[in-house]
């Protein structure tokens, strides 16, 4: 069964650092595409990084430079390195799995919580 | 980047009604338009891809059609597990995926 779980969201002052992880079972994250999706509370859903095979990585304008994607092989985990956040960072971040050709989101993790206030 | 546009942001329907939601892109897409719902506290589940290709496991009711600019998602009769969130998004860029803004369906 595929199952993602994210985990270290928290409460994180204004410029400050935070890495989220996203572990995968029933599939093996280098041998897939991923991505990060972000809700901020009570709004819609902003796509925030995607990585690829050869580890080609994009980002939304919005996060560029200051979020970072990558995984861990040897842990089956994805990853969100996230620095110089902004109160705007604040969201329910979740990690998701991208089918290839047709691309879209098959699978998705429950979210964790950043929260980015003094 | 391609904008996505859904209309309406909110809609009011009962148990039984047939709805439809729209989505407009920017630019031609194709038919690499995805749909979404998600509920209260939960992560978003996929319906539809392609435009109108129906998700494994996803009732029979729900449909999508549309192709380049202009989507429809359609829910021939609501049930009560129905009223949610939708959310369309574009898989023609890659490099930017984008979602529209959400459709919340109310009793």
């Amino acid at each position: 069964e595929v199952q993602l779980v994210e985990s270290g969201g928290g409460l994180v002052q204004p410029g400050g650092s935070l890495r989220l992880s996203c572990t995968a079972s029933g599939f093996t994250v280098n041998d897939n595409y991923m991505s990060w999706v972000r809700q901020a509370p009570g709004k819609g859903l902003e796509w925030v990084s995607v990585i690829y095979s050869g580890d080609r990585t994009y980002y939304a304008d919005s996060v560029k430079g200051r979020l970072t994607i990558s995984r861990d092989n040897s842990k089956n985990t994805l990853y969100l390195q996230m620095s110089s956040l902004r109160p705007e960072d604040t969201a329910v971040y979740y990690c998701a799995r991208v089918h290839k050709s047709p691309y879209y989101f098959d699978y998705w993790g429950q979210g964790t919580l950043v929260t980015v206030s003094s | 980047d391609i904008q996505m546009t859904q209309s309406p942001s909110s809609l009011s329907a009962s148990v039984g009604e047939r709805v439809t939601i729209t989505c407009r892109a920017s630019q031609s897409i194709s038919s690499y338009l995805n749909w979404y719902q998600q509920k209260p506290g939960k992560a978003p589940k996929l319906l539809i891809y392609g435009a109108s290709t129906l998700q494994g496991g996803v009732p029979s009711r729900f449909s999508g059609s549309g192709y380049g600019t202009e989507f429809t998602l359609t829910i021939s009769s609501l049930h009560p597990e129905d009223f949610a969130t939708y959310f369309c998004q574009q898989s023609y860029s890659t490099v930017v995926y984008t979602f529209g803004q959400g459709t919340k369906l109310e009793i």
